[in-house]
């Protein structure tokens, strides 16, 4: 069955770095895009990156564009997300999600990462 | 950007039809995709490409989309129904995903 399953989160200073990683299984991982998502407490979901099958194509929300980079091993079934310049409200629980195959929705999640940045 | 405004909660008594809507400019010409999100859990897919379900999902939840504003339906509300729910579509004069701001659907 797909499994997302999300990686790194913890506790970083304001300005720091972290990076968060989804293993992939139970699915051929490069025909599929990915993208990163976020829910802050108490505030709803945020898309934050995509990107495409082979990673030719990468796309950044404006709140994150400049800090964050997406990145990914096929060969290895896994996404990346790495995170610079951290701010407090950046503190967020992040998720990684399966694009559709040909559609512009997300089929699968994983449960999510919780990063927190506070001094 | 593009926005999606939802209502942020909705209360239904079990048994009852939950409305919850999703509105953004000319919505209806876009595709919109729904997820359900439980405290701890993964978000789940329940409706996309405005009113198509995926498998596992109740045939009591249900979708539209026109104008500019997109629905999606819940009959029949049980218990198990309360939860988050977020719309969500693909802006294509910014190459971005774009969610709404979400609804806490109330099972009273």
């Amino acid at each position: 069955q797909v499994q997302l399953v999300e990686s790194g989160g913890g506790l970083v200073k304001p300005g720091g770095s972290l990076r968060l990683s989804c293993a992939a299984s139970g699915f051929t991982f490069g025909d599929y895009y990915m993208s990163w998502m976020r829910q802050t407490p108490g505030k709803g979901l945020e898309w934050i990156s995509y990107i495409s099958y082979v990673g030719t194509t990468i796309y950044y929300a404006d709140s994150v564009q400049g800090r964050f980079t997406v990145s990914r091993d096929n060969a290895n079934n896994s996404l990346f997300l790495h995170m610079n310049s951290l701010r407090v409200e950046d503190t967020a629980v992040y998720f990684c999600a399966r694009g559709s195959t040909g559609g512009s929705h997300f089929d699968f999640w994983g449960q999510g990462a919780l990063v927190t940045v506070s001094s | 950007s593009y926005v999606l405004t939802q209502p942020p909660s909705v209360s239904v008594a079990p048994g009852q039809t939950a409305e919850i809507t999703c509105e953004g400019t000319n919505i209806g010409d876009k595709s919109v995709h729904w997820y359900q999100r439980k405290p701890g859990q993964a978000p789940v897919l329940v409706i996309y490409y405005d009113s198509d379900r995926p498998s596992g999902i109740p045939e009591r939840f249900s979708g539209s989309n026109s104008g500019n504003t997109a629905t999606l339906t819940i009959i029949r509300v049980e218990a198990g129904d309360e939860a988050d729910y977020y719309c969500q579509v693909w802006d294509t004069d910014s190459d971005h995903f774009v969610f709404g701001t979400g609804t806490t659907v109330t099972v009273l």
